[in-house]
């Protein structure tokens, strides 16, 4: 049974620029949800994705956008990069319904923007 | 709104000592408590839960129980192992009609186990 899964593990930006990370929920779920680590800090929620929404959004700029896929997948999409965007970004799944709604992380994208 | 408060770390321990993370929480309604631990570069990995009050959760040796009054979520282990040594946050599901919502994450304490 296959965990949660993210694209890529590491990935280097210039200011200005945009990037695409990218994240399979574990089997079965159909909740992904999106966090930021910075260096020495809890993670903090960026949004969260159901049913191809939107369902509930952290205090980020419009600068972070997301998708979700109709095979549950997920997409966070950062614009405009500023220095302070570089920290470990998690995916997270659960199933809305299920016996259970823990969700489980990914293993994480590290994002360094120079 | 939620938040999550655990104590100051880093804690360094000596193998087979007993270990207590305190963990306190501001919530409104009924929210569900978590522990994550974090190992060097990883991901988070659940390490224990409780959805109600006076629910004790548990794994691995771990332990936490639900305290309302205090609103608590201690993590306790009697006897730690070198291989504990890891980052453990506290977190909480906020209740009250936001079941399937955000964690709100403590600040995280540094575990080290010396052998």
């Amino acid at each position: 049974d296959a965990g949660v899964t993210q694209s890529p593990t590491h990935l280097i930006k210039t200011r200005g620029q945009q990037v695409t990370l990218r994240c399979s929920p574990k089997s079965g779920h159909d909740t992904v949800s999106w966090y930021q680590q910075a260096l020495g800090q809890g993670p903090q929620f960026i949004f969260q994705y159901y049913e191809e929404e939107e369902r509930q959004r952290g205090n980020f700029p419009d600068r972070f956008s997301g998708h979700q896929f109709p095979n549950y997948s997920s997409e966070l999409n950062v614009n405009a990069l500023l220095l302070g965007d570089s920290a470990l970004y998690l995916c997270a799944s659960s199933l809305i319904g299920g016996k259970t709604d823990t969700q489980y992380f990914g293993p994480g994208t590290r994002l360094t923007v120079l | 709104g939620n938040s999550v408060t655990q104590m100051e770390g880093p804690v360094t321990l000596s193998e087979e000592a007993f270990l207590t993370i305190n963990c306190t929480y501001t919530a409104t309604g009924y929210p569900s408590l978590f522990w994550y631990v974090q190992y060097p570069g990883e991901g988070l990995q659940l390490l224990l839960k409780a959805t109600k009050a006076d629910d004790k959760g548990s794994n691995k040796g771990f332990e936490a129980t639900y305290r309302k009054e205090t609103t608590s979520f201690h993590l306790e282990k009697g006897s730690v192992q070198v291989s504990d040594s890891a980052v453990y946050f506290c977190a909480l599901r906020g209740g009250g009609g936001t079941s399937y919502g955000k964690l709100t994450f403590g600040q995280g304490t540094i575990l080290t186990v010396h052998p």
